[in-house]
């Protein structure tokens, strides 16, 4: 059975940092893209970022672009979303999902993890 | 950037057919994914390349796309498919590809 596992959300001050991890087991971690993706409570899905299976191949939407870096440490099966200079408007739930293929242009995200609250507030 | 818009939300009586469209400039020339969530649950993908089911996923989903717009028909609605739906394609115009959602549309089964 597929698993991704997250850790790392909390409460962070506007302008701090926080790291979010994603563990994942039960497929071939390293041959998959994977993908960070956030809801603010009661609102719909926005992208946040994807990663290719060998890390050349990055992306970030507009929004995170500069402040947000992921990566993935394949050896300990882990994607990690490095969240800097964090907005009150980065308030949300924080998903992993993995991508059906090992590149990104295409293909969908499945399955997802838990989700992590991020909740940026003084 | 390419923008998916889809009704706020449908309502359908058990047993009928349920149907929420995903409009996108030109989308039939794209594969268009849906996922399904339900209140305090990660989405969960219940249609890809269109039309094709993940094994577990009911008959009753089904997927089409034309033209602008993308259709998530379900068939024979039950209590358990009430939740919001979401579709989602690649914007690929440029060298750094995005994925894109639709807003969502809640399904309210009467």
């Amino acid at each position: 059975e597929i698993q991704l596992v997250q850790s790392g959300g909390g409460l962070v001050q506007p302008g701090r940092s926080l790291r979010l991890s994603c563990a994942a087991s039960g497929f071939t971690f390293n041959e998959y893209a994977m993908h960070w993706v956030r809801q603010v409570p009661g609102k719909g899905l926005e992208w946040v970022s994807g990663i290719s299976w060998n890390s050349d191949g990055i992306n970030y939407a507009d929004s995170v672009k500069g402040r947000f870096i992921i990566s993935r440490d394949n050896a300990k099966n882990s994607l990690y979303l490095q969240m800097n200079s964090l907005r009150v408007e980065d308030t949300a739930l924080y998903y992993c999902a993995k991508d059906r293929w090992s590149n990104q242009d295409r293909g969908w995200l499945d399955p997802w993890g838990q989700g992590t609250l991020v909740t940026v507030s003084s | 950037s390419y923008v998916l818009t889809q009704p706020p939300s449908v309502s359908v009586a058990p047993g009928q057919t349920a149907r929420t469209t995903c409009g996108g400039n030109n989308i039939g020339s794209k594969s268009v994914y849906w996922y399904q969530q339900k209140s305090g649950q990660a989405p969960v993908l219940v249609v890809y390349d269109d039309s094709d089911r993940p094994s577990g996923i009911p008959e009753r989903f089904s997927g089409s796309n034309s033209g602008n717009t993308a259709t998530l028909t379900i068939s024979r609605v039950e209590a358990g498919d009430e939740a919001d739906y979401y579709c989602q394609v690649w914007d690929t115009t440029s060298d750094h590809p995005k994925v894109v959602f639709g807003g969502g549309t809640k399904l309210t089964v009467l």
